[in-house]
């Protein structure tokens, strides 16, 4: 099956700066990338997604990159605020019937003012 | 629209008991899952349904998991003999799902539970 795994696994970065996190993924056949951000007491709420048609995207301050060769993708944030202090979360879900996510294991991110 | 809801948003039980976590999709979407995120670690896959296939139970950890999804909308999570590693927040997300696409998933707030 599908493995995730993601780095780093706490990050702090000042006000304004850039965050980048990354993850790699184990199955070829994973299409669908998405970046969910959890804030504390809440469920994930989704973010960002690319396909494997693509390879980059951009919505405002949030990008995602993604190289399927090398089977890994990275979130970028610039311009952090602290109300992006939160949880984030990648995952991977492959062709097939279920579609299901495999998450990564998370990275809190802390956005010092 | 309303979001995907669920209730109890806070579960507190003794070892043993039975619980039933409950979940409302959004309205309209065919596909539901469910997913265990257990203290300080990422989202585990438990069960998804579609439509009116049979479910995917392939996560289920163990025989004491089992889940419903009735009239194609409304879920029940039940858990039997609940366990102290049952302890965890339970998710439940819900998608279009539409034919050949991989739809975004859309999270409810989740159940935290509590096996004492």
């Amino acid at each position: 099956g599908e493995n995730v795994e993601q780095h780093p696994s706490t990050l702090s970065v000042q006000e304004g700066d850039s965050a980048v996190i990354k993850c790699t993924y184990s199955d070829s056949a994973s299409n669908y990338f998405p970046w969910y951000k959890q804030e504390l007491g809440k469920g994930p709420q989704l973010i960002i997604d690319i396909r494997s048609n693509v390879g980059e995207k951009k919505d405002q301050r949030i990008a995602v990159t993604l190289n399927k060769t090398a089977k890994h993708f990275s979130l970028h944030i610039t311009e952090t605020q602290p109300e992006d202090s939160a949880v984030y979360f990648c995952a991977a879900s492959s062709r097939g019937s279920a579609r299901q996510l495999t998450f990564g294991s998370g990275t809190q991110l802390t956005v010092l003012p | 629209g309303a979001g995907v809801s669920q209730s109890p948003s806070n579960k507190v039980t003794e070892k043993g008991k039975d619980v039933e976590l409950r979940c409302d999709p959004i309205s309209g979407h065919t596909a539901l899952y469910w997913y265990r995120q257990s203290l300080g670690q990422g989202l585990e896959f438990l069960i998804y349904f579609q439509g009116n296939s049979a479910p995917d139970k392939s996560g289920l950890p163990s025989d004491r998991f089992s889940a419903e999804r009735t009239g194609g909308s409304v879920s029940t999570l039940t858990i039997q003999r609940t366990q102290q590693e049952d302890s965890a927040v339970y998710l439940c997300a819900s998608s279009l799902s539409r034919r050949g696409s991989t739809d975004t998933q859309y999270f409810g707030p989740g159940t935290r539970l509590t096996v004492l």
